[in-house]
């Protein structure tokens, strides 16, 4: 039973470009959670999915990010027009049924921006 | 929102020794799991515990919820336990609340 699939595991960008960066649940699951980890730092909670459904953005940033989880295919996080503060290593979980429930942790994608 | 406090901060112990990790919360929880996150970065679950006490071979953890608090023991520790083990929670329906973690060392 595979875990929570992230790719890329590593991705580089110059400012002012976009990033996509993807996460596949483990089977079964339909709630999807992303997570911030800023060099030095804990993780910050950015955003709670379901199917396409937004539950909670409240640990989003406003402007330049946003999150998907479509009826079919992996949960998306879109960065916009990247500035070098938004390098950190982003993790992706998911659960079963709800947040009350355990959540399982992807490998993480390592963000760098020039 | 609810508040996480880990400590120690940090930890360095000797290979074999014990220790005791604790994580204080502000309010009540759904959900409280234990992460390490070990060196190359991977965040590995450890428990999932919101109450009771769970065992998993050297390593066992308790959630006193009524006092808002959870151990993680950490016995005849070795090398590879060594990195940043995560407290988190979970209030109502949301993501989870992280502490800052502590960042443990084990020296051969």
């Amino acid at each position: 039973n595979a875990g929570v699939m992230q790719n890329p595991r590593h991705l580089v960008r110059r400012r002012g470009q976009e990033a996509r960066l993807r996460c596949s649940p483990m089977k079964g699951h339909s709630h999807v959670y992303w997570y911030r980890q800023l060099p030095e730092e804990g993780l910050k909670f950015m955003v709670y999915l379901q199917k396409e459904n937004i539950i909670d953005e409240s640990g989003m940033p406003k402007e330049r990010f946003s999150a998907e989880f479509p009826k079919e295919g992996p949960s998306i996080l879109r960065i916009q027009q990247v500035v070098r503060g938004d390098s950190a290593a982003y993790f992706c979980a998911s659960s079963r049924t709800s947040a009350q429930e355990t959540q399982y942790f992807g490998p993480g994608t390592r963000l760098l921006v020039l | 929102g609810i508040q996480v406090e880990q400590s120690p901060p940090d930890l360095i112990l000797q290979e074999g020794a014990n220790s005791t990790l604790r994580c204080n919360f502000s309010d009540s929880v759904n959900n409280l799991q234990w992460f390490h996150q070990n060196p190359w970065g991977q965040l590995i679950n450890l428990f999932y515990i919101p109450s009771g006490t769970k065992q998993n071979g050297r390593l066992s953890a308790t959630t006193v919820a009524t006092e808002r608090y959870s151990l993680l023991y950490i016995s005849s520790s070795q090398t590879t336990d060594s990195g940043v083990y995560f407290c988190a929670v979970v209030r109502g329906a949301d993501g989870l609340t992280f502490g800052k973690g502590t960042h443990l060392i084990i020296q051969p």
